[in-house]
């Protein structure tokens, strides 16, 4: 079965303090491997699609990179504002987006 | 603002009623997703739109709920007959392809059901 883990389920930083986030899938052959963020209320915001092996992408504090098992949400001196729910997601095998349950990041100012 | 647009942003409704929930992609896209969220859980895939055709509905209960997306005008979604079990959060998303396309989502429907 097509799945998506994402580890923590929750973390804690002090601001400035640089982490990573952890999203790992079974999907065989992936297709693309896309990030959200989501704040409390609101829909997923896109941030990402990474599409093979090796790549990397970056936003401001954010970069994220992907193997073949996994990919890396890596925030750098993050600040309050970065808290939300980070989200993973990868198409299945029969083309439907599956969707992790997400890091809840919190950072202390 | 060109997002994806969807109303109303909070509903209430009693046991029983209908609830209708509607969604207006980005512009340009022609592909719709409906999701339902629930606390603590991740995003829940319900159904896949085009315009005048439901693609795939196998994540959408097969009672009380149904789909639409028309030729002229929003996505619906619609729920008879509410349960206090249908309290969500309800996503709609939209891509310009199917498949591993990028899905950009709107503010979400907040339903609650007394």
């Amino acid at each position: 079965e097509d799945q998506v883990t994402q580890s923590p389920e929750a973390l804690r930083l002090q601001e400035g303090e640089s982490s990573s986030l952890n999203c790992s899938y079974t999907v065989s052959g992936l297709r693309g491997l896309f990030w959200y963020r989501q704040d409390p209320g609101k829909g997923p915001e896109f941030l990402f699609t990474l599409y093979s092996a090796g790549e990397e992408k970056e936003k401001e504090r954010l970069k994220a990179t992907l193997t073949k098992k996994e990919s890396f949400l890596h925030i750098t001196a993050p600040k309050p504002e970065d808290s939300a729910t980070y989200l993973c997601a990868v198409p299945s095998r029969d083309d439907k987006i599956i969707f992790g349950k997400g890091t809840r990041l919190h950072i202390l100012p | 603002n060109a997002g994806v647009m969807q109303n109303p942003r909070h509903l209430v409704r009693r046991r029983g009623q209908e609830a209708r929930l509607r969604c207006s992609p980005m512009k340009g896209h022609s592909h719709v997703y409906w999701y339902r969220q629930l606390p603590e859980e991740g995003l829940k895939f319900m159904v896949y739109l085009q315009k005048e055709n439901i693609i795939d509905e196998s994540g959408m209960p097969k009672e009380r709920f149904s789909a639409e997306f028309p030729k002229e005008g929003p996505s619906i979604l619609r729920i008879q007959q509410v349960v206090r079990g249908d309290s969500a959060a309800y996503f709609c998303a939209s891509s310009a392809r199917w498949g591993a396309d990028t899905q950009y989502f709107g503010p979400g429907t907040r339903l609650t059901v007394l």
